[in-house]
């Protein structure tokens, strides 16, 4: 089976600042996804980033860039220049490709300051 | 983007009554769909598995009696939770898999359901 695990349940960051959120995973997989999910107040899911685990090269979206160390199983999310409306519960995800067997970790609840 | 649409958002019940919870891909097929559980502050739970035709596949210690999932078509799934119970209080959300799209899962907006 595979698990998730954020280690850290709340963070804090000044507007404008970077933050970075950790997420390890433990998985006996080859193939397979993974992603981080921003759940706001609405708790509308909302996908933030996607790394195929094939691909070395780290994803980059805007303000958000995850660094993905396969060997470590390691997957955490960079936010740069931090903005009040990225204050969210944010999750980190694991995806086996063969059957889109969707696993969340805890959550970390970020907030920005102003 | 692809669109999923879960409703109802909100439904408020009587203890002992069903309710069922609709999750539909609006534009494009979805040959599977999951349905997840997630309570206050916590991670979304990963509850039943449902294929197109088939019968779903329930993660261990979900009563597969309770949680009803029915996927009678490539753009319809719906969770009936039956009998409910104060404890079945939480907040449903469904993903769907579209044809063709492996890497990506679109999801609703969630229920809450609270059970009186």
């Amino acid at each position: 089976a595979q698990t998730v695990t954020q280690s850290q349940p709340e963070m804090s960051v000044q507007e404008a600042e970077t933050v970075t959120l950790s997420c390890t995973y433990d998985t006996s997989e080859n193939n397979y996804y993974l992603f981080w999910y921003k759940q706001p107040p609405s708790r509308q899911m909302i996908l933030v980033i996607r790394q195929e685990a094939y691909k070395q090269q780290n994803a980059t979206e805007n303000r958000f860039s995850v660094n993905f160390q396969k060997a470590a199983k390691s997957f955490s999310l960079k936010i740069s220049d931090s903005q009040l409306g990225d204050t969210a519960m944010y999750f980190c995800a694991f995806m086996k490709r063969q059957n889109n067997d969707m696993r969340f970790g805890a959550g970390t609840r970020l907030t920005v300051k102003p | 983007g692809a669109v999923v649409s879960q409703h109802p958002s909100r439904v408020i019940c009587k203890s002992g009554t069903s309710v069922k919870i609709e999750c539909r891909s609006l534009d494009f097929q979805a040959t599977t769909m999951f349905w997840y559980r997630q309570f206050p502050k916590q991670s979304l739970m990963l509850m039943a598995t449902s294929n197109e035709g088939s019968k779903a596949t329930y993660e261990q210690g979900v009563e597969k009696d309770k949680f009803l999932i029915n996927h009678a078509s490539l753009t319809l799934s719906t969770l009936t939770v039956t009998s409910a119970h104060p404890e079945d209080s939480s907040f449903y959300i469904c993903s769907a898999r579209g044809v063709g799209i492996r890497e990506k899962l679109f999801f609703g907006s969630g229920t809450q359901l609270s059970v009186l």
